[in-house]
């Protein structure tokens, strides 16, 4: 069955913009989670959906943002981009039960200049 | 403190050498997850456990629920096994990560 999909790959903005991030989970899975991992902070939790609701935030200021879709694919969308924000954003998916398992996304790589 | 805690940060390793990674967690969680990250930033899930052992190949994940500790072991390693290994508690539906441990695996 298909992986974890996110597009694009590599992104590449200017300071001030904004950009959107794209996940398409594993076909029957109903949770998307949201990580960034930059070398200073390690893993950090963005933020997670289950059936189109967001049912966690971590701790990032507004300018992060998400949604998901009735298919349950999720965008997370970062607007007045800034420096630090260049990292690499992960998503998982899960069926969203408590203990269930997360299979990862390739996560997008921005850079931000 | 963190609230999910790994160690060694880094780890040299002879091929064909016995590793030992371990994780203490603080939090409350129904399972905890064992991650593998190749450079180029995919990540690999290897193990969710919630209690005893789970094997896979030459890594075998150990988890003390009463301990609040988990142990990722491999043998026979490979220098394919280096890579960045992370432990993950889910808390609540919030995800905690350790820090990571760098694995080298010299030939």
């Amino acid at each position: 069955k298909a992986g974890v999909t996110q597009t694009p790959r590599y992104l590449i903005k200017t300071r001030g913009q904004q950009v959107t991030l794209s996940c398409s989970p594993i076909s029957g899975h109903r949770s998307v989670s949201w990580y960034q991992q930059t070398p200073g902070q390690g893993l950090q939790f963005l933020f997670e959906y289950f059936s189109e609701t967001q049912r966690n935030k971590g701790n990032f200021p507004g300018r992060f943002s998400g949604r998901q879709f009735s298919n349950s694919r999720s965008e997370m969308n970062v607007s007045t981009l800034e420096l630090g924000d260049s990292a690499l954003y992960l998503c998982a998916s899960s069926r969203g039960q408590a203990g269930g398992g997360y299979t990862f996304g390739s996560g997008t790589r921005l850079t931000v200049v | 403190k963190n609230e999910v805690e790994q160690s060694p940060q880094n780890l040299t390793a002879q091929e064909g050498e016995f590793i030992t990674i371990n994780c203490s967690y603080s939090v409350g969680i129904s399972a905890l997850h064992w991650l593998q990250q190749h450079p180029g930033g995919g990540i690999v899930s290897l193990f969710m456990l919630s209690s005893g052992k789970k094997k896979h190949g030459r890594l075998i994940a150990t988890i003390n629920i009463q301990e609040k500790h988990s142990s990722l072991h491999i043998t026979a390693s490979h220098p394919r096994d280096s890579a960045v290994y992370i432990c993950a508690a889910p808390n609540n539906n919030d995800m905690r990560f350790g820090a990571g441990t760098r694995l080298t695996v010299k030939p």
